[in-house]
């Protein structure tokens, strides 16, 4: 079992629609999660972080953690072209002694105009 | 704030030459600075956790010998891959934290060099 598990995609929605991403972890014990943002040849840039149970909102990015299920998402509202890119999720390794991160392997998203 | 910058942003060289990468956060004092690879087509993976002073932690699989990691001040890490082949060829990326150390912090990637071996 992969640490951090994502869907590649693609995942394609129209302009406007709500863009649902999904990641899985294996550790228990991580405390920290974060979702990044990738254009193809750019690093990453992060959107979001969360470390507590439930909904996080910026914007029109909320994160969604429940780490009974070991499970943490991402949407997006009124998703625009621009959005299209690779959304990376990370997890702090160790427990959170460090701040080593996992990353999955990404969701490839595909706005469509 | 938080910018981290990478030098060069591509690089070609021929096989059995060395590369040095550098890693600089250009507005804070980064306690750690990571290195990561990226093939294509793939995750990122974590190289090594460099923290200043000290000697880098390798990750299971990397040789230390083969990718040499300084951190000589606050603001700058280097990364020379030493007898560059073409399976070295990929996306390097750094990033920096500012934090304590623990897993609270935020990672703020550099740029990313793209390293191409002939």
């Amino acid at each position: 079992q992969k640490e951090v598990e994502q869907n590649s995609g693609p995942l394609s929605v129209p302009e406007g629609a709500i863009a649902s991403l999904n990641c899985t972890y294996s550790d228990r014990g991580s405390q920290s999660f974060f979702w990044y943002r990738q254009y193809s040849g750019k690093s990453p840039e992060l959107i979001m972080f969360i470390y507590s149970n439930g909904d996080k909102e910026d914007g029109r990015f909320t994160a969604q953690l429940n780490k009974a299920s070991q499970y943490v998402s991402l949407l997006i509202r009124d998703s625009q072209p621009s959005d299209s890119a690779t959304y990376l999720c990370a997890v702090n390794r160790d427990g959170g002694a460090t701040n080593k991160l996992i990353f999955g392997t990404g969701t490839l998203l595909a706005v469509q105009p | 704030g938080a910018v981290v910058s990478q030098h060069p942003s591509w690089v070609i060289c021929k096989s059995g030459t060395s590369v040095k990468i550098e890693c600089r956060s250009l507005d804070f004092q980064a306690t750690t600075m990571f290195w990561y690879r990226q093939f294509p087509k793939q995750s990122l993976m974590l190289m090594a956790t460099s923290n200043e002073g000290s000697k880098a932690t390798y990750e299971q699989g990397v040789e230390k010998d083969k990718f040499l990691i300084n951190h000589a001040s606050l603001t700058l890490s280097t990364l020379t891959v030493t007898s560059a082949h073409p399976e070295d060829s990929s996306f390097y990326i750094c990033s920096a934290t500012r934090g304590t150390g623990k897993g609270d912090n935020e990672q703020f990637f550099g740029p990313g060099t793209r390293l191409t071996v002939l």
